[in-house]
């Protein structure tokens, strides 16, 4: 059962453009929603996370919604930048547990 | 931010030898450290939490005794793939939190590994 789903496998956007990726969740006692950027043989990196009292957080080019009533949260990345090219995993914690999306490869076009 | 170190980078082994791939939290102290297996292309699946001083935690279908997981202090945890086989390469990554709520949490540079 996949708590955390990233329903697009890829994404390609052109450059100085804004990529969006989704993320849906199934626990509603999750509590904090992550972002993470990671490439081949690396550990993921943090990027934006938000707490599930809020529905917005925003750092430089890159903002975090969430839509607790959908169960739905999205990254935004504005513009894109070719150097974001990665696979980007959305996680879910609740009691320090972090659960990860399936991850979307996203591919930034110069 | 805080800095988790995961040892060894890379490591192949023979099939039926074991495996232990060590993870430190280097600036800060942990209680509670994650185990996480990738598979290619895919996510980042769970397998255990470690807790300090006590048993780790096991996630549904990763079997205890195949995966052995150590917290003996509260910047180590160690885990070791037991007997392993081909089937068991793949690239383990662990993480630790801060623990407080709210809070990222931080990730090794990730083991991959091989059984031949």
């Amino acid at each position: 059962d996949q708590q955390v789903k990233q329903n697009s496998p890829s994404l390609s956007v052109q450059e100085g453009r804004i990529s969006i990726l989704n993320c849906d969740y199934t626990n509603s006692m999750f509590d904090y929603f992550l972002w993470y950027k990671k490439y081949p043989a690396e550990g993921p990196t943090f990027l934006i996370s938000i707490s599930s009292i809020k529905d917005k957080n925003e750092d430089g080019r890159f903002t975090v919604f969430l839509n607790k009533s959908a169960k739905h949260l999205s990254l935004h990345i504005v513009p894109s930048q070719p150097g974001d090219s990665a696979v980007y995993f959305c996680a879910a914690s609740s009691s320090y547990k972090y659960i990860f999306g399936t991850g979307t490869r996203l591919k930034v076009l110069a | 931010g805080a800095v988790v170190s995961q040892h060894p980078s890379w490591v192949i082994c023979k099939s039926g030898t074991s495996v232990k791939i060590e993870c430190r939290s280097l600036d800060f102290q942990a209680t509670t450290m994650f185990w996480y297996r990738q598979f290619p292309k895919q996510s980042l699946m769970l397998m255990a939490t470690s807790n300090e001083g006590s048993k780790a935690t096991y996630e549904q279908g990763v079997e205890k005794d195949k995966f052995l997981i150590n917290h003996a202090s509260l910047t180590l945890s160690t885990l070791t793939v037991t007997s392993a086989h081909p089937e068991d390469s793949s690239f383990y990554i662990c993480s630790a939190t801060l623990d407080r709520p709210g809070t990222e949490a931080f990730f090794g540079q990730g083991t991959r590994l091989t059984v031949v």
